[in-house]
Formats: structure tokens, C-alpha cells, sequence
């Protein structure tokens, strides 16, 4: 079983609040990642860290930041929350070389 | 990282072999080929990966031409519970992991 955990599992807030999906990994991975996806559509890669002070921006284009203070945590965050936040969040993490990706269960966004 | 091409759907009949094809004609020699699969909206589920040779788990066993330029994901005794999204991925060892949009299988009693 991956030790990779994701809250809150489903959320429904209403437009203009700010919200922080939280993602918790206890395999000591430096890589994680944040991924975008519609009912029925692709995964999108929209952030990724290499390690503790490191992220990048993803492929596709989000309005959501997040931070690595730390090793085992990598929250995404939401400051103004609009509909077309709609999505499922899925945060995933591996170690070094040709490892595999581990990912969480998902965060499903609704925004009102 | 090279680009995958997979057939958008699939049926299998419940207890027969799926084989699910992946085009990867355009990979480079330290790519490796990956296979996840996606059960609902369920977090992505690693299966198997290689190089070049080979390889069989738990799980199913991956086929991989001389050529590389393309492989086979192998479940030998499919169930309902293996009906999900499967993705084909080359990328080299340590580059982040991007999917496409995947093979959906259907398994049918």
C-alpha cells in the first residue's frame, strides 16, 4: 500500500473562498507532484517539486500555488476559488531514478 | 519523451487474456515503457515497466518488440475489476511522468 494521503477526499465551497488541499507522504520521496483532472478527461501535470524550497509550474496553466516546507508535505492552494476550479486533485510522489509514481486517492473540488 | 499512441477503447471477455497495444515509435534508446492503470476516477495504479527485455509480475506481463517502437500490456486472466483506463508512458529514467489519454478496457462478464 502507498503511504501517500489526501484532504479533505471532497469538498464543496462556495466561489471567492480561499482553499488549501492538503497532501501528506511518509515514503521520504523528494519528487511530488499535482495533477488536474475532469470527469472522463486526461491527467493534467500542473505542479511538481524536486525536493524541499523547489517548485515548478506543470504543463497546464493553474491558478493554484503550492509550497514544500518540508519533505513529507506538498499543499496546493486555492486563494480565490471560482467554477472552473470544478476538478479531482490527485497528488503523487516518488523517489529517485526509474521509480514508480504513487498517488493519493484525491481531493474532488466542487466550487459553487 | 517520446509519444504514445493507444486505441481509445476496448472489450474483453471476462477470464480471457487482454492485450492491450502501445506505438511508441518514436523512443530513444534510455526510454523505458510504463503501464498504470486508472479504476474509476481512483488514483493512477502502477503496473510494470522495462526497457528492452521482457518483464512479468503479479499483475500482468509486458511485451516489448526487438524494435522497441512498440509493446503489449498482457492481463492473462481478466475479471471485471481490471475494467479501468490503462496508460502507456515512455519516458526517460528520472523525467516527470505525463499521461494520455489512455486505453479504456471493459471487461464483460
Amino acid at each position: 500500500e502507498a503511504d501517500i494521503y489526501q484532504t479533505p477526499r471532497y469538498l464543496v465551497i462556495g466561489t471567492g473562498k480561499k482553499i488549501t488541499l492538503e497532501c501528506s507522504q511518509t515514503m521520504g520521496h523528494d519528487k511530488m507532484y499535482w495533477y488536474q483532472q475532469d470527469p472522463g478527461m486526461e491527467l493534467h501535470l500542473i505542479h511538481y517539486s524536486y525536493g524541499v524550497n523547489s517548485t515548478e509550474k506543470g504543463d497546464l496553466s493553474s491558478e493554484s500555488t503550492v509550497s514544500r516546507i518540508r519533505t513529507e508535505h506538498f499543499p496546493l492552494t486555492l486563494e480565490s476559488a471560482r467554477p472552473s476550479h470544478t476538478s479531482q486533485y490527485l497528488c503523487a510522489s516518488r523517489g529517485l531514478g526509474a521509480g514508480e509514481l504513487f498517488f493519493g486517492e484525491g481531493s474532488r473540488l466542487t466550487v459553487l | 519523451d517520446a509519444k504514445t499512441t493507444q486505441p481509445t477503447s476496448m472489450d474483453c471477455a471476462e477470464g480471457r487474456a487482454a492485450n492491450l497495444p502501445c506505438n511508441h515509435s518514436t523512443i530513444s534508446g534510455n526510454e523505458y515503457v510504463y503501464w498504470y492503470r486508472q479504476i474509476h476516477s481512483q488514483g493512477p495504479q502502477y503496473i510494470i515497466h522495462g526497457l528492452k527485455n521482457n518483464e512479468t509480475n503479479e499483475m500482468a506481463s509486458l511485451i516489448i518488440t526487438e524494435d522497441r517502437k512498440s509493446s503489449t500490456l498482457i492481463l492473462p486472466h481478466a475479471t471485471l475489476r481490471d475494467t479501468a483506463v490503462y496508460y502507456c508512458i515512455v519516458r526517460v529514467g528520472d523525467n516527470d511522468m505525463r499521461f494520455g489519454a489512455g486505453t479504456r478496457l471493459t471487461v464483460k462478464p
